[in-house]
């Protein structure tokens, strides 16, 4: 079956420009999450969707960055007014249930954003 | 809060020749601990993950792991390494919640 897709894969935007990255995870997945792979990191978490309600965004690093998940299948992270520390690689995944440690999350291919 | 370290960061191997990956975790209680292998332009793929019982876990691929409470360690092995094992893995802890830690990652180059 198809596994999580994100969109666009690659993303250049300048200093200062509104960017959305959008989520597809897998179909009848409950759970969503957002997270953020800096150059030579690991993932970092961001964001944590239950369904329709954002339980969690204590990993979003400011206020300029918003994620939604209206309908709870589709989700868009947004960033506003770009800067260049937040180039790196945003990665989406779902998991079956709610969100539990012993639930396997399945991860997107990733967006890579370069703000210059 | 939980946490992981990889302490290599590259290790080049010899296609044929056994593999052993490197991750410490940090956590107070018992850890859920995961394995994935991302591979270029490709999303991060689950190789294997401990929750509880038998300590040594097999994965996809050949791969296992041991996890050793007394160094709270997960280390991955292959005993013999394919080409197409070349990727980055990354090493992740979870706790109580739904949160993953990751390791920065170890990039594993294999020569012919």
């Amino acid at each position: 079956g198809a596994g999580v897709s994100q969109s666009p894969r690659y993303k250049v935007a300048k200093r200062g420009q509104d960017v959305a990255l959008r989520c597809d995870p897998i179909s009848g997945h409950v759970s969503l999450f957002w997270y953020q792979q800096a150059l030579g990191q690991g993932p970092e978490f961001l964001t944590y969707f239950q369904n329709e309600a954002q339980l969690d965004k204590s990993g979003l690093p400011s206020d300029r960055f918003f994620a939604e998940r209206p309908e709870g299948s589709v989700s868009t992270l947004k960033i506003q007014r770009t800067q260049q520390e937040d180039s790196a690689v945003y990665l989406c995944a779902s998991s079956l249930v709610a969100g539990g440690p012993a639930d396997t999350q399945y991860f997107g291919p990733g967006t890579r954003l370069t703000v210059l | 809060a939980q946490s992981v370290t990889q302490p290599d960061i590259h290790i080049t191997v010899s296609e044929g020749a056994s593999l052993e990956l490197r991750c410490n975790y940090s956590y107070g209680a018992t850890p859920y601990l995961f394995w994935y292998v991302q591979s270029p332009g490709q999303g991060l793929q689950l190789l294997l993950k401990y929750f509880s019982g038998d300590t040594l876990v097999q994965g996809i691929k050949g791969f296992e792991a041991e996890f050793k409470r007394s160094q709270s360690s997960f280390n991955l092995r292959k005993p013999s390494v394919h080409w197409s094992d070349a990727a980055e893995y990354f090493c992740a802890v979870g706790g109580d919640d739904y949160k993953l830690s990751f390791g920065a990652g170890t990039t594993v180059t294999v020569r012919a």
